[in-house]
């Protein structure tokens, strides 16, 4: 099956800790998103990628890194820095992301709690 | 940048009825409008899109108008049916990334 798959589905991490977020795709595309949803927020978005060892800063990028070392992997880590990091995390792909702009698909969404 | 407002933040309606969610975007660039319907703790599903050489676009029960002068597109779902209950997004971009509404809520009554 073609998807995208992120993991874990639930996330619990203890104040002041790093996490990573694992979003992976085997649909053969260029670009890779990562969205935080809050609840009345929508969908806003923390980083992108558009090709593999390229990334950029979205709209609430602060307190969030990330790396794109191969193209079917766009894993978020969530820093200490980050102030209020409980919330639903989306990974998101696209055919090509600088071009034109397409379909997103998402993946499931892994839920973080941080205690 | 490009802003997407959207409106209403809650709908319902009875089954069989239909329901009109709406929204406005700032940026004349954007030539690209999805919409997708999310279900609770899921990701979100693409359910129809519409690209801006486009003014109406049908899928069954489904259909998206585009206004370009005016920057605004619908969603229109005929028949309801209480399996369209979830969230609604809709999404206007250019140059490959989107910017979403704040959503929709609908609930569908039998």
């Amino acid at each position: 099956d073609g998807g995208i798959t992120q993991s874990p589905k639930y996330l619990f991490r203890k104040e002041g800790q790093n996490v990573t977020l694992s979003c992976e795709q085997n649909l053969n595309h260029d670009a890779m998103y990562w969205y935080r949803q809050d609840p009345g927020q929508g969908l806003r978005l923390i980083y992108y990628s558009q090709i593999v060892n390229d990334f950029q800063k979205g709209d609430i990028a602060e307190g969030y890194s990330v790396s794109r070392e191969k193209k079917e992997s766009f894993p978020l880590t969530v820093t200490s820095a980050q102030k209020n990091p409980t919330a639903f995390y989306l990974c998101a792909s696209s055919i090509q992301g600088a071009i034109s702009t397409n379909e997103q698909f998402f993946g499931p969404g892994t839920r973080l709690t941080v205690l | 940048g490009e802003n997407v407002e959207q409106h209403p933040s809650t709908l319902s309606v009875q089954e069989g009825d239909s329901a009109v969610i709406k929204c406005t975007y700032s940026d004349s660039a954007s030539n690209y409008f999805p919409w997708y319907k999310q279900e609770l703790g899921k990701g979100p599903q693409l359910i129809i899109d519409i690209r801006s050489n486009v003014g109406e676009k049908k899928d069954q029960r489904i259909a998206v108008t585009l206004n370009k002068t005016a920057k605004h597109f619908s969603l229109h779902i005929t028949e309801t049916q209480p399996e369209d209950s979830a969230v609604y997004f809709c999404a206007g971009g250019s140059q490959g990334n989107l910017i979403f509404g704040k959503g929709t809520k609908l609930s569908v009554k039998p």
